[in-house]
């Protein structure tokens, strides 16, 4: 059983620039959510895909967009790249109506 | 939407001391999880327990779903325990993570 993989596992970026990031779901799970962790505090929810279709999304501007592909796999896009977009980008994937979620190691991003 | 609070914030422990972390959530929740981040972010899962009691080694944890708690204990703690320790709830019909802020353990040989 594969677990939750992403990648790149570091990236910088300029302010202004777009970014992709993608994630692998584990081996059986259908749904794949995105979270930002800025230095020093908790996990916040960006939103989450099942069947390839946004299902909730938390407080964060339109230039974060994603996709999920037929293999559940899962890209977080970040337009416009902003100084405060600087953090670690989890991503966790789980089976619909099992709520236990895994995690990837993380993406970290630093915009410069 | 639904709050949850970590106590306490840091904790520093001699190594072979036990300690409890609590989590206080202001909903009811059919999901509550215990995750331990390791210093290069990865979130590990340690427990899935919405309710009741679950042991793991030296570690174990409680979920009083009735009173909105949750308590996780390390027992002959191990410089390899010390990092983050997060507990994230979801809620039925939602289910998106809300974490809490974290507890620093920090374990001294």
């Amino acid at each position: 059983e594969t677990g939750v993989t992403q990648s790149p596992t570091h990236l910088i970026k300029t302010r202004g620039q777009q970014v992709t990031l993608r994630c692998s779901s584990q081996s059986g799970h259908n749904t794949v959510s995105w979270y930002q962790q800025a230095l020093g505090q908790g996990p916040q929810f960006i939103f989450q895909y099942y069947r390839e279709e946004e299902n909730g999304r938390g407080n964060f501007p339109p230039r974060f967009s994603g996709l999920q592909f037929p293999n559940y796999s899962s890209e977080l896009n970040v337009n416009a790249l902003e100084l405060d977009d600087s953090a670690l980008y989890l991503c966790a994937s789980s089976l619909k109506g099992v709520p236990e979620a895994f995690f990837g190691q993380g993406t970290r991003l630093t915009v410069v | 939407g639904i709050q949850v609070e970590q106590s306490p914030p840091d904790l520093i422990l001699q190594e072979g001391a036990n300690s409890t972390l609590r989590c206080n959530f202001s909903d009811s929740v059919n999901n509550l999880q215990w995750f331990h981040q390791n210093p290069w972010g990865q979130l590990i899962n340690l427990f899935y327990i919405p309710s009741g009691t679950k042991q793991n080694g030296r570690l174990s944890a409680t979920t009083v779903a009735t009173e909105r708690y949750s308590l996780l204990y390390i027992s002959s703690s191990q410089t390899t325990d010390s990092g983050v320790y997060f507990c994230a709830v979801s809620n039925f019909g939602n289910e998106k993570l809300t974490f809490g802020t974290g507890t620093r353990l920090t374990i001294i040989p």
